[in-house]
């Protein structure tokens, strides 16, 4: 999976508790994604960053959800207050340049469970 | 309507067919188009991309785009066990929104 990080590749939560989700891409790359993949369905974008800035957060839910990409040290993705419906795999992905045509790397996933 | 149509299968073929895979479309500004494949529990990976319309090919995979009929498809010869995974194929217009459309996905089973 040409590096990308994720972690934690599963963590469970309870109604109303946080998420938080770390994404360190491959080496030198400066542009990340965050998709959502529920089950039996394919990637959903939400939000794509740049280091420090958020280029495009249109796939983002208005409420509870967040993301960041410091300076320094790896990309968050944040779900407060979790719900059922916030089950699903989250996928980071990372590219070099934004003129990139879609040539994704991957990362595993990290699956959320809220119970 | 979804953007990107995609039959999630599951499609289950012999060692060694010929396994075509296959998306619709509907937003004419599409110019990238790639498909990617995911094993049960992993991230995708890239398999192949093409831009605009016509055929490529990389060893037994061969991708190809019919913009006119906003259609593209995946084809695998000689398939293998190790083929066995989720297809996504997956989409980018040239300009504006730098994200990518998923289709929802095939299961490709091959059987020894």
């Amino acid at each position: 999976n040409a590096g990308v990080m994720q972690n934690p590749r599963h963590l469970v939560r309870r109604r109303g508790q946080e998420a938080r989700l770390r994404c360190s891409p491959v080496k030198g790359h400066s542009h990340v994604y965050w998709y959502r993949q529920l089950p039996e369905e394919g990637l959903k974008f939400m939000v794509y960053l740049q280091k420090e800035n958020i280029i495009d957060e249109s796939g983002m839910p208005k409420e509870r959800f967040s993301a960041e990409f410091p300076k320094e040290g790896p990309s968050i993705l944040r779900i407060q207050q979790v719900v059922r419906g916030d089950s699903a795999a989250y996928f980071c992905a990372s590219s070099p340049t934004p003129r990139d045509t879609g040539e994704l790397f991957f990362g595993e996933g990290s699956r959320l469970t809220v119970l | 309507q979804k953007e990107v149509e995609q039959d999630p299968g599951p499609l289950s073929v012999p060692e060694g067919a010929i396994v075509s895979l296959n998306c619709t479309y509907s937003n004419s500004a599409f110019q990238y188009f790639m498909w990617y494949r995911q094993y049960s529990r992993k991230g995708p990976e890239l398999l192949m991309y093409t831009y605009s319309s016509g055929n490529k090919e990389d060893g037994r995979f061969t991708a190809q785009v019919d913009k006119s009929s906003k259609y593209i498809s995946l084809f695998i010869r000689d398939s293998q066990p190790s083929d066995s995974a989720t297809y996504l194929c997956a989409m980018m217009a040239r300009t504006g929104r730098r994200a990518l459309t998923f289709g929802s996905g095939t299961r490709l089973q091959v059987q020894p």
